[in-house]
């Protein structure tokens, strides 16, 4: 079975702090994507990578970052964390063929 | 460009009844098309997806789904509803031969009557 973890459950930062949000699959999937869920807007694309170190930009990347140094590990950056930032945040891993497999979710408080 | 319809917000079933939520989708060639459900506070959980052949697909906890090119619609049931069920379901479409990204619908979450 593919397994998508993410670092943390529940988060809760203060506006202007630096957050991280760590994803982890155990398949060798190319690709990992980073989406935002939030009430009646469903889910939104943020940032998506294809291979080591290279990244796309999805619908809606601005106030994000993100990194891939290594195959398995995909993390979002939230460089100065703002109310408006307050979210479920999912991170999806693609197998083959064209299915993507989803974590458990982190969401995240930004007081 | 690419979007998906769930024109149902919410549904309420009795328990023990029979599901159906609708999904319709606009894109030009036959995607991929796939039902996801998420629990409250959870991830999503791939429910079944439709590649290519035989246009009633099955997935797991007795769900199904049937492609229908006609209607551009891909719709997922299921005969007998159980209370376990209630959650949020999700529609999404997917291009061939792209890097994999999906367009999703806003899902439509079903409350289930004892």
């Amino acid at each position: 079975d593919v397994k998508v973890t993410q670092s943390s459950r529940y988060l809760v930062k203060r506006t202007g702090e630096k957050v991280f949000l760590e994803c982890v699959q155990d398949m060798d999937h190319e690709n990992m994507f980073w989406y935002r869920q939030d009430p009646g807007l469903g889910l939104r694309l943020i940032y998506f990578s294809y291979d080591v170190k290279m990244k796309e930009k999805g619908d809606i990347p601005e106030g994000y970052s993100v990194s891939r140094e290594k195959k398995e590990r995909f993390s979002l950056i939230l460089e100065s964390a703002s109310t408006n930032q307050t979210s479920m945040y999912l991170c999806a891993s693609r197998g083959r063929p064209e299915t993507q497999y989803f974590g458990p979710g982190t969401r995240l408080l930004v007081l | 460009a690419q979007s998906v319809t769930q024109p149902d917000i919410h549904i309420t079933v009795s328990e023990g009844a029979s599901l159906e939520l609708r999904c319709n989708y606009s894109y030009g060639a036959t995607p991929y098309l796939f039902w996801y459900v998420q629990s409250p506070g959870q991830g999503l959980q791939l429910l079944l997806k439709y590649f290519s052949g035989d246009t009633l697909v099955q997935g797991i906890k007795g769900f199904e789904a049937e492609f229908k090119r006609s209607q551009s619609s891909f719709n997922l049931r299921k005969p007998s509803v159980h209370w376990s069920d209630a959650a949020e379901y999700f529609c999404a479409v997917g291009e061939r031969g792209s890097q994999g990204n999906l367009i999703f619908g806003k899902g439509t979450k079903l409350s289930v009557k004892p």
